[in-house]
């Protein structure tokens, strides 16, 4: 079972450079996430997408724009790449209603921007 | 808004210590708590959950119980293993809501 497949899983780009970060899941969810994990801050929600075709802002979208390509991938951009932007990376998803369907994960993309 | 507060760590305890991580919330309404757990080099992981007040989630030998009074989800464990060293993200959602909020995480370190 792949499950939440993300990639790459490291990347150093320098100030200024365009990156995109891929993520794919086989469950058949609806919900996609993708969030950025920095130290004493816990996870905090760039964008989501609800549905196959909508995306929605998240607490901190700044800097990053998103696709969902068709139901199993959403994909995070960054255009300018900023040292702010170091951090790991997750995707996540979930079948409809998170109460009874808990987010799977993937193992993160860790991007270091110089 | 709607937040989450953990104990700061890192926490370090013996093997077959008991363990408490705080969680506190603030929410309106009546939000769903959730504890995950995340192992080094891996993403997040489903722990245990609770819908309402006076629910108590549990698994692996952990528990936490819904305490609306004090608007707390505290992890606890009996006996702790090296195995169980990782961090701990408690995280709440809203009523009808479509997105977790999650709390700064605690490390947890167990020494043999």
């Amino acid at each position: 079972n792949a499950g939440v497949t993300q990639t790459p899983k490291f990347q150093v780009l320098k100030t200024g450079q365009s990156m995109t970060l891929q993520c794919a899941q086989d469950m058949n969810h609806n919900s996609m996430y993708w969030y950025r994990q920095d130290p004493g801050m816990g996870l905090r929600l760039i964008y989501y997408s609800a549905s196959e075709g909508t995306t929605d802002k998240g607490e901190v979208p700044n800097g990053y724009n998103v696709s969902r390509l068709n139901k199993r991938e959403f994909s995070l951009r960054l255009e300018s790449a900023a040292p702010s932007q170091t951090s790991v990376y997750f995707c996540a998803s979930s079948g409809q209603g998170l109460v009874n369907q808990p987010q799977h994960f993937g193992d993160g993309t860790r991007l270091s921007i110089l | 808004g709607d937040s989450v507060t953990q104990m700061e760590g890192p926490v370090t305890l013996s093997e077959e210590a008991f363990l408490t991580i705080n969680c506190t919330y603030t929410a309106t309404g009546y939000p769903s708590l959730f504890w995950y757990v995340q192992y080094p080099g891996e993403g997040l992981q489903l722990l245990l959950k609770a819908t309402k007040a006076d629910d108590k989630g549990s698994n692996k030998g952990f528990e936490a119980t819904y305490r609306k009074e004090t608007t707390s989800f505290h992890l606890e464990k009996g006996s702790v293993q090296v195995s169980d060293s990782a961090v701990y993200f408690c995280a709440l959602l809203m009523e009808y809501g479509n997105k977790l909020v999650f709390g700064a995480g605690t490390i947890l370190r167990v020494k043999s």
